[in-house]
């Protein structure tokens, strides 16, 4: 039972356009919801996240968009640069961060 | 800071040999966990640790030991290694209360034969 889906596993954008990663959840209990990145043969490293009393959160370039009602958290990224290219992951988590719940993640690709 | 450091960084084990993977910390975070990612597969939680002599069971617990003894450091034992558990472990790391991000290792590549 997958509590955590990201239905789209890649995703291509050119440079300088928007990207918009998509996550649903099933889990009512999740309180944080988090976005990690990652690069092949590193670990995962936090991009962004946002509390579930909120429905937005933005930094720089990157805003995380929060739907409670349909369970739904998507991930903007604009402008998109080529140093994006990378596997984003959405994480719920319940304990403010700690017991994390990642989806299976989406594969961005920006081209040039 | 050196952040979470983890070793090995590859290590190849024949079914039923044991091991250990080391993680160590040095942000003083009294919160650590160990997570594994397989192919086409997100990350999940196998063990956790909210302070030194406290460890608690993830997701996907079974064929792994883990201990904490002082607050740097956390171990995950495989006491005999099967080849399901060929995949990549990630330790990470965060203060207790929250809301926090967690700051993970670079991760260790384990195939068992």
């Amino acid at each position: 039972d997958q509590q955590v889906k990201q239905n789209s596993p890649s995703l291509s954008v050119q440079e300088g356009r928007i990207s918009i990663l998509n996550c649903d959840y099933t889990n009512s209990m999740f309180d944080y919801f988090l976005w990690y990145k990652k690069y092949p043969a590193e670990g995962p490293t936090f991009l962004i996240s946002i509390s579930s009393i909120k429905d937005k959160n933005e930094d720089g370039r990157f805003t995380v968009f929060l739907n409670k009602s349909a369970k739904h958290l998507s991930l903007h990224i604009v402008p998109s640069q080529p140093g994006d290219s990378a596997v984003y992951f959405c994480t719920p988590s319940t304990g403010g961060g700690n017991k994390l719940t990642f989806g299976t993640g989406t594969q961005l690709k920006v081209e040039l | 800071n050196a952040g979470v450091t983890q070793t090995p960084k590859f290590q190849v084990l024949k079914t039923g040999q044991s091991m250990t993977l080391q993680c160590a910390q040095d942000m003083n975070h009294e919160y650590m966990s160990w997570y594994r990612q397989d192919p086409g597969m997100g990350l999940r939680l196998i063990h956790y640790s909210v302070g030194a002599g406290i460890t608690d069971q993830g997701e996907v617990p079974n064929g792994y030991n883990v201990s904490r003894s002082t607050t740097e450091d956390f171990p995950l034992r495989l006491l005999s290694a099967a080849p399901s558990q060929t995949s990549v472990y990630f330790c990470a790391s965060t203060y207790k209360d929250g809301p926090n991000e967690q700051f993970f290792g670079p991760g260790t590549r384990l195939t068992v034969l």
